[in-house]
């Protein structure tokens, strides 16, 4: 099993243009989620997903928008980026098991210029 | 007010000492589950040790422990033997709501992390 894997692994926007990163889990998770990493600012939750086909806002949500077409995949974009979306991206899924822990992705480093 | 603190933006420990990091959280939900992840400097998130609210025993997992004081609301996370493999980040995270329910979005809130470094 891959388990979480995010595409791309590093990617430099200029301001304005637009991207989509793509998170897929092969463990059958209903749950999936999209944080982003600032320097000491911890994990902060942009979108969420408790199944296929819905979404929610997190805790930061201004400037990206989420899609769950199919249970395995959670695709984040920016439709124009800012430098202020300059982060590292983790996307994340859980189950109903008796931790709920959250299995995480590698992560996507993103600059925008 | 943040939901987690973590008060330790840094931490040193000698190589096979004990170390702890603290964590404090805020929630009025009496069901809730606490989370611990490390972060090495290679950037994954890996998941340590979980502590549910009305588990009546300190979660351990190995070399971690969790120190669970409900009324104090603090989930110290304890490291003992320290290695220096164990130099990385370690956030507290908590999830608000009951497991098992399938009615919640078992999101999590992340404190801001202490960095931790095993000197030799």
């Amino acid at each position: 099993n891959a388990g979480v894997t995010q595409t791309p692994k590093f990617r430099v926007l200029k301001t304005g243009q637009s991207m989509t990163l793509l998170c897929a889990q092969d463990m059958n998770h209903e749950y999936m989620y999209w944080y982003r990493q600032d320097p000491g600012m911890g994990l902060r939750l942009i979108h969420y997903s408790v199944g296929e086909g819905t979404t929610a806002k997190g805790e930061v949500p201004d400037g990206y928008n989420v899609s769950r077409l199919k249970k395995q995949n959670f695709l984040l974009g920016l439709e124009s980026a800012a430098p202020s979306q300059t982060s590292v991206y983790f996307c994340a899924s859980t189950w109903l098991g008796p931790y709920n822990e959250q299995f995480f992705g590698p992560g996507t480093r993103l600059t925008v210029l | 007010a943040q939901k987690i603190t973590q008060t330790q933006p840094g931490m040193f420990v000698q190589e096979k000492e004990a170390v702890t990091l603290d964590c404090t959280y805020d929630t009025s939900d009496p069901s809730y589950g606490l989370f611990w992840y490390k972060q090495p400097s290679s950037g994954e998130m890996i998941f340590l040790i979980y502590q549910g609210s009305y588990d009546q025993q300190n979660a351990t997992e190995g070399r971690y422990s969790l120190n669970f004081q409900k009324a104090r609301k603090s989930a110290n996370l304890v490291i003992s033997a320290s290695q220096l493999g164990d130099s990385a980040m370690y956030f507290c995270a908590m999830r608000e709501g009951p497991g098992y329910s399938g009615a919640g979005s078992y999101q999590l809130t992340f404190g801001k992390g202490t960095k931790l470094s095993v000197i030799p």
